[in-house]
């Protein structure tokens, strides 16, 4: 499973437009790039999968360079609901004895 | 439609004892998964449900933790002999199809055991 590495935390103001990026250097061929949001006492919650390129839904946008080894998430003008801890996961479907892993994820802060 | 459901949403046990955790999935996710959330910490991955087998049992944390799932739906998680270490928000989550990356969670159950 490809390893990766997202900031710990970010601060950010309303309104404005956040990107997180998440490193995985050793990405296989196969791996999607997933990633989850996760609000205080819920479970997370899917917000957009990409393989290359860009990806967008109501959501988010989703970046990914040509190689592979990083993607970005793009949160267009936040505001003080999207205060959450966002998740990157990277692989592809899964075979019988894989395990998802959940980093600690990158807590992001919005201030008004 | 219904998302996934998960009872009890609070459990406080005493040291030592049983405790069942039960899973509701989205009707028709044949995927299911079990995680653990210790306090500011990322998702622990515990097992994975296809149907009703489950092919690696090597997440969960000792032999007290045991995990069944009858009928393709419902899962319950069973912790035995509780230690205050098993303390922790459990995850349930569900998917369609083959094990994915794009999974369905519950709100969870917070276990905590005194």
């Amino acid at each position: 499973l490809a390893k990766t590495t997202q900031p710990i935390s970010m601060d950010s103001y309303e309104g404005q437009e956040v990107n997180i990026t998440c490193s995985h250097n050793n990405i296989a061929t196969n791996d999607y790039i997933t990633w989850y949001q996760q609000f205080p006492s819920q479970g997370p919650r899917f917000i957009i999968q990409g393989y290359k390129t860009k990806v967008t839904n109501e959501v988010a946008s989703l970046f990914i360079p040509a190689d592979r080894k990083s993607s970005t998430l793009s949160l267009p003008r936040v505001s003080l609901s999207d205060t959450a801890v966002y998740y990157c996961l990277v692989g592809h479907i899964m075979n019988r004895d894989d395990k998802i892993i959940f980093g600690k994820g990158t807590r992001l802060h919005i201030l008004p | 439609g219904a998302g996934v459901s998960q009872s009890p949403s609070n459990k406080v046990t005493e040291k030592g004892k049983d405790v069942e955790l039960r899973c509701d999935p989205i009707s028709g996710h044949t995927a299911l998964y079990w995680y653990r959330q210790s306090l500011g910490q990322g998702l622990e991955f515990l097992i994975y449900f296809q149907g009703n087998s489950a092919p690696d049992k090597s997440g969960l944390p000792s032999d007290r933790f045991s995990a069944e799932r009858t009928g393709g739906s419902v899962s319950t998680l069973t912790i035995q002999r509780t230690q205050q270490e098993d303390s922790a928000v459990y995850l349930c989550a569900s998917s369609p199809g083959r094990m994915s990356y794009e999974q369905y969670f519950g709100p969870g159950t917070r276990l905590t055991v005194t």
